[in-house]
């Protein structure tokens, strides 16, 4: 199985700032990931696929990068609803595997 | 707007086999990869297998031999069975379409395009206990 090591694992920011989490896979998987959104009680939800396309209808503050192992998802300006937890997620082999997910808060 | 809805037991008995359905509103169940994935309480995300082209399987090695995943297409809807539960199994279960953009996703190749999943339900907490 690919592994997918998520960091941090929680974070704590100010309304206004850029926040920065990174996820690592076991192996290369070219572009082939995707980050998403999950906030308490609900599903998750798509933000960024293929390692930097922006779903249709998700704030341009988010964004994606990375190839080969090493991926970075940011927000350029936390705001107060993007308290949640983010997952990364490969899909270059089955099974398919989530990063543990990184807890953002509002410091 | 596709909409997924799972619906089953709440609570299954040790031993025993948990049973969901997944029903789809609002659009096809053919083309995609009918997905089911599971949330512990308080841990992440674990992908448990999928249905694509109303017939092909694939599952996760960890659950392989107590799964089994079906799709009914004149009713909309796939399945999950697992079989043989502990408390383990405990989590929010839930069902996702997985979107891929190409000509086939698994096993990749230079064909394959993007995977991912683009529409959820809303999840449905599975308690195993006596």
């Amino acid at each position: 199985d690919i592994q997918m090591t998520q960091s941090p694992s929680s974070l704590s920011a100010s309304v206004g700032d850029r926040v920065t989490i990174t996820c690592q896979a076991s192996q290369e998987i070219n572009n082939y990931l995707n980050w998403y959104q999950q906030k308490p009680g609900k599903a998750p939800k798509l933000l960024i696929y293929d390692a930097s396309n922006l779903e249709t209808g998700v704030p341009s503050r988010f964004s994606g990068s990375g190839s080969g192992t090493d991926f970075t998802f940011t927000i350029t300006s936390l705001q107060p609803e993007d308290i949640a937890t983010y997952y990364c997620q490969q899909y270059d082999d089955l099974p398919l595997t989530f990063g543990g997910g990184t807890k953002v808060e509002i410091k | 707007q596709v909409q997924l809805q799972e619906s089953g037991p709440g609570l299954v008995k040790p031993s025993e086999t948990l049973s969901l359905t997944c029903t789809v509103s609002g659009g096809s169940v053919s083309s995609y990869y009918w997905s089911w994935l599971r949330q512990p309480p308080g841990k992440g995300l674990e992908w448990i297998g999928y249905i694509y082209n109303s017939g092909s399987t694939n599952f996760n090695p960890s659950l392989k031999s107590r799964v089994t995943i079906s799709v009914d297409t004149s009713m909309k809807e796939f399945s999950l069975k697992l079989k043989s539960v502990t408390a383990a199994d405990t989590a929010v279960y839930y069902c996702a379409r997985g979107h891929c953009s190409g000509g086939g996703c698994f096993p990749r190749n230079k064909y394959s395009g993007s995977y991912y999943f683009d529409q959820w339900g809303q999840g449905t907490l599975v308690t195993v206990s006596s």
